[in-house]
């Protein structure tokens, strides 16, 4: 167990909705990422954040967006979904803003139908 | 566009045999490059993060080795277990922030 929990851990959705994917890093750590991994695609970095402040973005769509909260959760916002937005989407958090351990949690599971 | 390539794709190995792979990243503007470790149906494990030119770490039976003027890392383990059975990914970090995933190495071990 990482400390970095992710609810829910698996959501079923149909195209066109907008879900919502929640993680809490482990305690202390001030870096939240967000990465997707989609069937025979490896792990995608979509978009970290640092003490509430948006500070990386990979290859994250203008239809995904995410916050950093105040108590340091964060939330991935999914909108207009289509099938390809398939994927386990985990969340990572580390102490700094660059270069020490990422620790991840467990993922969520998106079925968009 | 930043281009991590890990080598080789799969490896098939005995236990007790020692076995290396290698990622490969851009040799400008480099940051760090983390090594995972990923079993199927787990999250994600970090293995190391590595910074500067030469560094070398070790964890138990894996270690990693960086070079950063000519933009590779290998990662060994040494005496193979089944245990060790998992994908290997690295991540070149830029100054930037953004993080680049290889493909990942898929090791097998057989008893």
């Amino acid at each position: 167990d990482s400390g970095v929990t992710q609810t829910p851990k698996h959501l079923i959705t149909a195209t066109g909705q907008r879900v919502t994917l929640r993680c809490s890093p482990r305690s202390g750590d001030l870096s939240v990422y967000w990465y997707q991994q989609s069937l025979d695609q490896g792990l995608q970095f979509l978009i970290q954040y640092y003490n509430g402040e948006e500070r990386a973005k990979g290859n994250i769509l203008e239809r995904f967006s995410a916050q950093q909260f105040p108590d340091l959760h964060s939330e991935l916002n999914l909108s207009s979904l289509e099938l390809g937005d398939s994927a386990l989407y985990f969340c990572a958090s580390s102490v700094t803003l660059r270069s020490d351990t990422q620790y991840f949690g467990p993922g969520t599971r998106l079925t968009v139908l | 566009i930043l281009n991590v390539e890990q080598s080789p794709q799969s490896l098939h190995v005995q236990e007790g045999d020692s076995t290396n792979f290698t990622c490969s990243f851009p040799s400008s503007n480099f940051y760090a490059l983390h090594w995972y470790r990923w079993e199927t149906a787990k999250s994600p494990e970090a293995l190391f993060v590595m910074t500067l030119n030469g560094d070398e770490k070790k964890k138990g039976r894996i270690s990693a080795t960086l070079n950063t003027k000519e933009g590779y890392s290998y990662l060994y383990i040494k005496g193979s277990q089944p245990e060790d059975s998992a994908t290997y990914l690295c991540a070149f970090r830029e100054y930037g922030n953004k993080l680049v995933f290889g493909a990942g190495t898929i090791l097998r071990v057989k008893s």
